[in-house]
This record gives structure tokens, C-alpha cells and sequence, in this order.
């Protein structure tokens, strides 16, 4: 499975758009590119998956430029509780029923 | 619709002892992984089952963890015994099983602190 590169921290304030950035040289042509967020006492909890150029749900938008070595999760209008740690993860796992490897994740914290 | 429900959610033992972590995955699910986070490092992968059988347990650290899932349904994690390393976050996942997107449901973990 492809490695990725995220941001260990970032901070923001409540009403902003947050964009976090994952680097993935060596993404496969099959892989899907996956975000997970998890609360602090919770599980990961599945938010957004792309493949290719752009991807919107009410949560979050996930942009994927052409060369798809990168990613971007964009998270509009931000509140106190998305406080969380984000999860970039890749691989064809997840259009397939397989185990997920994660990475450090970046840790968002939003102030008021 | 009930999500993935984990039992006990804190678990403090001493080092030797035995404790058993279940986990309920969504009613249907055929699919269940186990997950554990030791401290100060990341989430990492133990096994996973496809209805009572395991598709893969390349995680499990070593012969005191053991998974069952009889019946396919709940799934129970025994350490024996535990040691002072065991101590961190174990979370269950479940996700549907056949074609398609795999989202995978995590419950909330439960904490296991080895003393």
C-alpha cells in the first residue's frame, strides 16, 4: 500500500475552511484514496473516499488533481467539534474488503 | 441502525491475568476486524474474519492473543496472559461484505491497561 505524508498538527478557528493536504507519490493505478476522522474516545469513522478530481458529501469535499500524487480534504465552515484527528489513507483496500493501515494522521484542533 | 458496540469499554488487570474484549459488529456484517493502538503509536491492523473464519491474521502479535468468532456473528479477543505492553486501544471494525465499497464501521474501543 502506497505511503502517505500529512501535516502532524494544524489549528483553526471556528467558521473557517480547513484544507488538509496528503502526499502519495507512489499511488497505485488502482488505489482509492480514503479519509477517516476520529474523535478523541471513539473509533475512526469513515468520511470521504475519491479516486480521481473531485469528491463532495455533506461532510467534506476531497480534491484529487490529475496526477494523483496528492490529496487535499477540504472541511467548510469548521466548528468546535471537528476537533479530531484526520486519517489520509491509501489503497486499493478499500474498495475491497481487506485491513486498513494507518498512519499518523493530523491532528486538527479548531478554537473559537 | 445499531452501530458496533465493544464490551467492556476500560479494562484495568494486572500483568498475568486474562481479559476478554467482545465485540458486536453491525447485525449482517460479515466482515469484522480487530485493531489496537499501544501507546504513542498508531492504530495497527490484528485480524480480520469473514463470518466465522479468519481471512487473515497476519497482526496478531504473538500466541497470548486469541480471536474467536463463533457462529459468525460476535467476536471475542482473549490475551492470556497479559503483559505491561498490551496496555492501549482495541477497536473492532465491521463492514458488509460481497462487491463493492468496503466502509468499515469502528466501535469505540475499549481501553486495556495492564498494571
Amino acid at each position: 500500500l502506497a505511503k502517505t505524508t500529512q501535516p502532524i498538527s494544524m489549528d483553526s478557528y471556528e467558521g473557517q475552511e480547513v484544507n488538509i493536504t496528503c502526499s502519495h507519490n507512489n499511488i497505485a493505478t488502482n488505489d482509492y484514496i480514503t479519509w477517516y476522522q476520529q474523535f478523541p474516545s471513539q473509533g475512526p469513522r469513515f468520511i470521504i473516499q475519491g479516486y480521481k478530481t473531485k469528491v463532495t458529501n455533506e461532510v467534506a469535499s476531497l480534491f484529487i488533481p490529475a496526477d494523483r500524487k496528492s490529496s487535499t480534504l477540504s472541511l467548510p465552515r469548521v466548528s468546535l467539534s471537528d476537533t479530531a484527528v484526520y486519517y489520509c489513507l491509501v489503497g486499493v483496500a478499500y474498495s475491497s474488503a481487506s485491513k486498513i493501515i494507518f498512519g499518523s494522521g493530523t491532528r486538527l484542533s479548531i478554537r473559537p | 441502525e445499531a452501530g458496533v458496540t465493544q464490551f467492556p469499554s476500560h479494562s484495568v488487570i494486572e500483568k498475568g491475568q486474562t481479559v476478554t474484549l467482545r465485540c458486536d459488529p453491525i447485525s449482517g456484517h460479515d466482515n469484522l476486524y480487530w485493531y489496537r493502538r499501544v501507546m504513542g503509536k498508531e492504530i495497527k491492523f490484528l485480524l480480520h474474519f469473514v463470518k466465522e473464519s479468519k481471512q487473515d491474521e497476519s497482526g496478531m502479535p504473538n500466541n497470548r492473543f486469541l480471536a474467536e468468532r463463533t457462529g459468525g456473528t460476535y467476536s471475542t479477543l482473549k490475551v492470556q496472559p497479559a503483559e505491561l505492553e498490551d496496555s492501549g486501544v482495541y477497536f473492532c471494525a465491521s463492514s458488509q461484505g460481497g462487491q463493492g465499497q468496503e466502509t468499515q464501521y469502528f466501535g469505540p474501543g475499549t481501553r486495556l491497561l495492564v498494571l
